[in-house]
């Protein structure tokens, strides 16, 4: 069974100040997605990373994959109050279209 | 852009009672999906539909849900007879072929009663 785990769950920074969203996975996949959500909202997507190496960048946001590690990184540069919202990652198994499986969401609150 | 879209945004509901939610996905998309987020939780997965059938359900799409896709463009996810837990923001989504998006609408809130 897929697992999909991201950590911190809860994350409240300073405007202005970098941090990092982890995303470990359980199983070989090499498509795996960052959506954002902002509170009684849909999810908004971000990223696709399809490949071991993967990088890209959006704004005040980066995201990378590392496959061998199984491991997703989703990159706050400076960040500002519009960027507070949840951010999810989510990874589908490596054959067919086979439903993405999330991870619980990142709660990020940016504060002045 | 175009998008997925749900109907109704919010339905409230009593307790046995049944629920039909409705989706349009993207037009040229061939794979639907039907998602649920308890309140402040995670997205979880319910139902995957392609070529007219179900092709992955998970442990929760028991036997009071069902999906059809009755006339080509709606998607509908209906609960027989609803139960408190099902409180819920329902979303649908769909995707074309290939390692793409999945393009989520905006979602309905079901409130059982």
């Amino acid at each position: 069974e897929l697992k999909v785990e991201q950590n911190p769950l809860f994350l409240s920074m300073q405007e202005g100040k970098n941090y990092t969203i982890y995303c470990n996975y359980s199983t070989t996949s090499d498509r795996l997605y960052w959506y954002r959500q902002d509170p009684g909202k849909s999810l908004e997507s971000l990223f696709v990373l399809l490949s071991n190496g993967a990088v890209k960048q959006e704004g005040r946001l980066m995201a990378s994959l590392d496959t061998k590690a199984r491991l997703s990184t989703l990159h706050i540069t400076a960040a500002v109050h519009d960027l507070s919202a949840t951010y999810f990652c989510a990874v589908d198994a490596v054959s067919g279209n086979t439903p993405l499986v999330f991870g619980k969401g990142t709660r990020l609150s940016v504060i002045a | 852009e175009p998008e997925v879209t749900q109907t109704p945004s919010h339905q409230v509901t009593q307790m046995g009672q049944e629920v039909i939610l409705r989706c349009v996905p993207i037009s040229n998309h061939l794979y639907f999906y039907w998602y649920r987020q308890i309140l402040g939780q995670k997205v979880e997965f319910l139902v995957s539909f392609y070529n007219n059938e179900i092709s992955e359900k998970s442990e929760i799409f028991d036997d009071q849900f069902s999906v059809e896709r009755p006339d080509g463009s709606n998607f509908t996810l209906k609960i027989r007879s609803t139960k408190l837990e099902d409180s819920a923001m329902y979303f649908c989504a769909s995707k074309g072929t290939g390692p793409v998006y999945l393009h989520f609408g905006n979602g309905t809130r079901l409130t059982v009663t």
